[in-house]
């Protein structure tokens, strides 16, 4: 069936470091992704999201790329701080899918002072 | 605004016994969606409910799972009787709108899940 997953379970970077968080996808039809930050006691906080018609996003400290040709979706966070710490997962949707999400299985991203 | 909110935060409970799950979504979310987070593995959909309607329960992996959302308000997940892969950490999620609504009114919010445990 349709899956996301992530290359990295674990990720640690030192603190000030740029990160960099894979995930790979397989429903061609999937035209809506998420990156989601959950920490620990939390449920998914939304972070940035990206449409298949665009290939980057920026935010706050962070930058979404989308590569459609090998179905690639990576989050960047820049000068990661101590409070970046948690696990981040991608997801995908497709427009008349009822908005539901698949995820990956999540990376962990450790920040070390 | 108050946000999605689960009951209970924990449960343990033995193998064959029942364990409803409630959950309360962002007032006036007419979506609401069920996940859950199995031995440390992806986030997966369990359902998707339209204010009272069932759209969605593709997701729900048997029978010993019931899902109600009577009168388009809180929702309840039963699980009857609960076996040890049932363990693990239950999401819900509500949104206001669908995702050709633009972000501001299909984004999930997620509640902080139920961490349920079967011995």
């Amino acid at each position: 069936g349709e899956s996301v997953g992530l290359h990295l379970p674990t990720l640690s970077v030192q603190e000030g470091d740029n990160s960099i968080i894979n995930c790979a996808y397989s429903n061609s039809a999937s035209d809506y992704f998420i990156w989601y930050k959950q920490e620990s006691g939390k449920g998914p906080q939304f972070i940035i999201d990206i449409r298949s018609n665009m290939d980057k996003r920026q935010g706050q400290r962070v930058t979404v790329l989308l590569n459609k040709t090998v179905k690639h979706l990576s989050l960047q966070i820049a000068a990661t701080q101590p409070g970046d710490s948690a696990v981040y997962f991608c997801a995908e949707t497709y427009t008349g899918g009822g908005n539901k999400l698949t995820f990956g299985t999540g990376t962990q991203l450790k920040v070390e002072l | 605004e108050a946000g999605v909110t689960q009951f209970p935060s924990h449960s343990v409970i033995e193998k064959g016994q029942t364990v409803t799950l409630r959950c309360d979504p962002i007032s006036g979310h007419d979506n609401l969606y069920w996940y859950r987070r199995v031995m440390g593995k992806e986030i997966k959909f369990l359902l998707h409910f339209v204010k009272e309607s069932k759209q969605d329960e593709s997701g729900m992996p048997n029978n010993r799972f019931l899902a109600e959302r009577t009168g388009g308000t809180y929702s309840t997940l039963k699980v009857q009787p609960a076996e040890l892969e049932d363990s693990g950490v239950y999401f819900c999620a509500s949104s206001q709108g669908f995702l050709t609504s633009g972000r501001a009114l299909n984004e999930q919010f997620f509640g902080p899940g139920t961490r349920l445990t079967v011995l």
